[in-house]
């Protein structure tokens, strides 16, 4: 079946303009995460939803970070007056449930830099 | 911040050879898991191993966990090109709803033909 998709895969941005990522999961997948990966490190976590409700958004680095999952499967991540700083890879994974157990399954990232 | 730590932070071989990677965490944990990234690519789960577990393998992958020493290794034996990847270690955040993952910094493998 068809995995975690993102789009769009790459996305150039000037300084201050706004943008928005989007998250397709896999169909049925309860969960829902949006990870940052700056260049080099390791992804950091930024917002977790469970169907439509977002349960914890205690990554997000800034209030011009906001995400939404209006119906519970497709989720966007939209930054608003976009600063050099932003630039990264903007990972988003799903999993069936939310146990501690459950695999995550990660999309391929879009790529964001920001001019 | 991030909970993990692998070690070495790159890692060059030869086809063939054992490839050891290390993570070491801060708290205590439920699970490790370990995942690969592909240059330019989203990260791929390989193994997950609970804290009550102390060896797991699957296939040529053999993780350890000693909890004690809050410590887990990746093993990879005999290499090959396509494994050359970037290889992470995660624990789920405790204390949250969900099971959002923190990840190392990763160590970068490259396994030369």
């Amino acid at each position: 079946g068809a995995g975690v998709s993102q789009s769009p895969r790459y996305k150039v941005a000037k300084r201050g303009q706004d943008v928005a990522l989007r998250c397709d999961p896999i169909s049925g997948h309860v969960s829902l995460f949006w990870y940052q990966q700056a260049l080099g490190q390791g992804p950091e976590f930024l917002t977790y939803f469970q169907n439509e409700a977002q349960l914890d958004k205690s990554g997000l680095p800034s209030d011009r970070f906001f995400a939404e999952r209006p119906e519970g499967s497709v989720s966007t991540l939209k930054i608003q007056r976009t600063q050099q700083e932003d630039s990264a890879v903007y990972l988003c994974a799903s999993s069936v449930g939310q146990g501690l157990y459950n695999e995550q399954f990660f999309g391929p990232g879009t790529r964001l830099t920001v001019l | 911040s991030q909970q993990g730590e692998e070690d070495p932070q790159a890692l060059s071989i030869q086809e063939g050879e054992n490839a050891t990677m290390n993570c070491s965490y801060k708290t205590s944990i439920n699970n490790l898991q370990w995942y690969r990234q592909n240059s330019g690519r989203g990260l791929v789960h390989l193994i997950l191993i609970r804290s009550n577990e102390r060896e797991k393998h699957s296939g040529r992958l053999r993780v350890t966990l000693d909890t004690s020493k809050k410590s887990s290794s990746l093993l990879i034996t005999a290499s090959r090109a396509a494994d050359t990847a970037s290889y992470f270690c995660a624990t789920p955040i405790r204390g949250n709803a969900g099971n959002m993952l923190t990840f190392g910094g990763g160590t970068r493998l490259m396994v030369k033909p």
